[in-house]
């Protein structure tokens, strides 16, 4: 089924600790695109790409970063998780003959 | 910002009446799009609606843009109790390389009740 896998679907992580979010697509999607979702607050994004080789910071970009070697895969790394970043991960795709964003199912992550 | 604000913030409807969300926004857009999300699920695209149209249909949804009053709103026609989500507003720039970018609002809880 064409879409967006993402993973973990769920991690509990130590304050502290280096995770990494996969996200990979098999739609040969241009853009990708990651977004965490809080309570109150809807969804913001963290950081995009618009093409393979290329990234670009969004609204809320601080502690994470991101890289895209390929069209398929588009990793969010926290290189050292705090409190804060506890919230659902989405990543999505988007491309020009396409009509709207496509997105995961999410990583609920929990940093304790 | 560019980022959809919509009202109501939650709606709670019968089952077979009809639920209107409206979204606005601040600043010149290429498109403007609406996504559903289940509980705990990702968000599903719903409709699109360029800049240069002012109303679109897709099978019980209708959407209507207003550029001037920087305004849309989402019709959904004889409500199902499966319409039970939220509903998301997104205005969506174009940033170049065929993409374009999309701030979301903090969404309407449409609750419809059987």
């Amino acid at each position: 089924i064409a879409g967006i896998t993402q993973a973990p679907t769920s991690q509990i992580l130590a304050a502290g600790r280096r995770m990494t979010l996969r996200c990979t697509q098999d739609m040969r999607h241009n853009a990708m695109y990651w977004y965490r979702q809080d309570l109150g607050l809807g969804l913001r994004l963290i950081h995009y790409s618009n093409t393979a080789g290329t990234t670009g910071k969004g609204e809320v970009p601080d502690g994470y970063s991101v890289s895209r070697a390929n069209t398929d895969d588009f990793p969010l790394t926290l290189a050292s998780a705090v409190p804060s970043q506890t919230s659902v991960y989405f990543c999505a795709s988007s491309d020009e003959g396409a009509d709207g964003y496509t997105f995961g199912s999410g990583t609920r992550l929990t940093v304790v | 910002s560019q980022q959809g604000e919509e009202d109501p913030q939650a709606l709670s409807i019968q089952e077979g009446e009809n639920a209107t969300m409206n979204c606005s926004y601040k600043t010149s857009i290429n498109n403007l799009q609406w996504y559903r999300q289940n509980s705990g699920r990702g968000l599903v695209h719903l409709i699109l609606i360029r800049s240069n149209e002012r109303e679109k249909h897709s099978g019980r949804l209708r959407v209507t843009l207003d550029t001037s009053k920087k305004s849309s709103s989402l019709l959904i026609t004889a409500s199902r109790a499966a319409d039970t989500a939220s509903y998301f507003c997104a205005p969506g720039q174009y940033s170049g390389a065929g993409s374009y970018q999309l701030t979301f609002g903090k969404g309407t809880k449409l609750s419809v009740i059987p």
